[in-house]
């Protein structure tokens, strides 16, 4: 089964700032089928990035996806208070697998 | 606007069996895989498993076992079962849309329509 790995666990920032995230897969996998999603507390997930680097609906275009084989990355071009969350990348497959997440904080 | 919600007890004993539901609203169920995820307290995302409205399904090998999925298309609601249930079991429990999607010509797949989840805690 692959693993996925995110990092880092947590992420300090400043609104305006620029954010990475970071997810690893233990093999090499298809870019098509790792997503992004983005949880706040008290909400469910939300689908940020399909296809490794394609936006869902409505979602700003300061996010961004990218990477290949089994590197990853979501890009926040420039931080909004709203986008304080928790982030999860997540492989289409035999078992769906997610990563632990990464937690945005506030610095 | 399409919407899923969850429903079912919050708290089920040891060695029994987990039941909840989930109502579609805003779309039909056609087309598409209608999953169960879960995340305990502290761990990561699970997928349990999902079913198509024509009644077929697709589980996690890690819980197939005990894991049973239903569609009931008239009702545009659709179920889990999970059996033999321990404390390991207790979880945020979200029932989600697998969404499908086409990225440089492949069919890909997420999940794209969440419900707010139920909690649900197993008691010894």
């Amino acid at each position: 089964e692959i693993v996925l790995t995110q990092s880092p666990d947590t992420l300090s920032l400043s609104p305006g700032e620029r954010a990475t995230f970071f997810c690893r897969a233990s093999q090499s996998i298809n870019s098509h089928h790792l997503a992004w999603y983005q949880r706040k507390p008290g909400q469910p997930p939300r689908l940020l990035i399909y296809g490794a680097s394609s936006r869902d609906t409505a979602i700003a275009d300061r996010f961004s996806g990218s990477g290949s084989g089994t590197d990853f990355t979501l890009t926040i071009s420039r931080l909004e208070p709203e986008d304080f969350a928790f982030y999860y990348c997540q492989l289409y497959g035999t078992s769906r697998t997610f990563g632990q997440g990464t937690n945005l904080e506030i610095k | 606007q399409v919407q899923v919600q969850e429903s079912g007890p919050g708290l089920v004993k040891s060695s029994e069996t987990l039941s909840l539901t989930c109502t579609v609203s805003g779309t039909s169920t056609s087309g598409y895989c209608w999953g169960w995820l879960r995340q305990p307290p502290g761990k990561r995302l699970e997928w349990i498993g999902c079913v198509y409205d024509t009644g077929s399904t697709d589980y996690n090998p890690s819980l197939q076992s005990r894991v049973t999925m239903s569609m009931d298309t008239s009702k545009k609601q659709f179920s889990l079962r999970l059996s033999s249930v321990t404390a390991a079991d207790t979880a945020m429990y979200h029932c989600a849309r697998e969404g499908y999607f086409y990225s440089g010509g492949y069919k890909t797949y997420a999940f794209d329509i969440w419900g707010q989840g139920t909690m649900v805690s197993v008691s010894s």
